[in-house]
């Protein structure tokens, strides 16, 4: 398995402001993936976090809403900006490893006032 | 295109069985199994990686029909440390999809002595 770590576990924030996750995976992974699970879903996609050049984000999330880095292979961060209510979810980072299995990090639990 | 997962739901006795179904639109890939916990992060369980391939993990095992693209979840002797929801990801065929996991809705499962 892998080991990976988020911090902050959780914040409350107020409306307006940003919050910056950071993500630590061990070597074995190759690639690292953020997604979102809103209260009481499924988990969705966000974006895959590439070494040293621009996230690739998936349909219905944007760079400017959800600026992602990843400035060497082990860690990486995405930042939730200008929050509103609706932002409110868990954010998780994942590491897959070469064989294909992807772990979770345990989470961000985001409540936005 | 969100996998679909059968049951939504499903209560059991502990030593009953269980069996949670996976199905897609689109050409797989791969099949990635996922439990969790209320307040916790996805655990992954096992993953396929060829048509017709079925795994075991202790008393939990899953089959992959690559031509149907279809996985299902089987949970034997089913004890009090099965509950919770479990997610099915699924990896669709094809160089851009790489790495990228969709998911199903969930399927919780509860067991009671």
């Amino acid at each position: 398995s892998a080991v990976i770590s988020q911090k902050p576990s959780r914040d409350i924030c107020q409306r307006g402001t940003s919050l910056t996750i950071q993500c630590q995976v061990d070597s074995q992974v190759t690639m690292m993936f953020w997604y979102r699970q809103q209260p009481g879903q499924s988990l969705t996609l966000i974006a895959t976090a590439n070494q040293g050049s621009e996230a690739t984000y998936e349909s219905g999330f944007v760079i400017d809403k959800f600026p992602i880095s990843r400035p060497n292979l082990t860690f990486s961060t995405l930042t939730v900006s200008n929050m509103s209510p609706e932002d409110s979810s868990i954010y998780l980072c994942s590491g897959r490893l070469a064989g294909g299995t992807q772990y979770f990090g345990p989470g961000t639990r985001l409540l936005v006032l | 295109q969100q996998p679909v997962q059968s049951p939504q739901a499903v209560i059991l006795r502990e030593g009953e069985d269980a069996v949670i179904n996976c199905s897609s639109s689109k050409a797989l890939y791969s099949v990635h199994w996922y439990r969790q916990k209320h307040g916790e992060a996805p655990v992954f369980l096992m993953i396929l990686l060829k048509g017709g391939e079925q795994k075991g993990h202790e008393k939990i095992s899953a089959s992959f029909n690559e031509k149907k693209q279809q996985s299902s979840l089987y949970l034997t002797a089913s004890q009090l440390s099965y509950s919770g929801t479990y997610f099915c990801g699924t990896e669709a065929a094809g160089g851009t999809s790489y790495g990228k996991l969709t998911f199903g809705q969930g399927t919780i499962l509860t067991v009671h002595p």
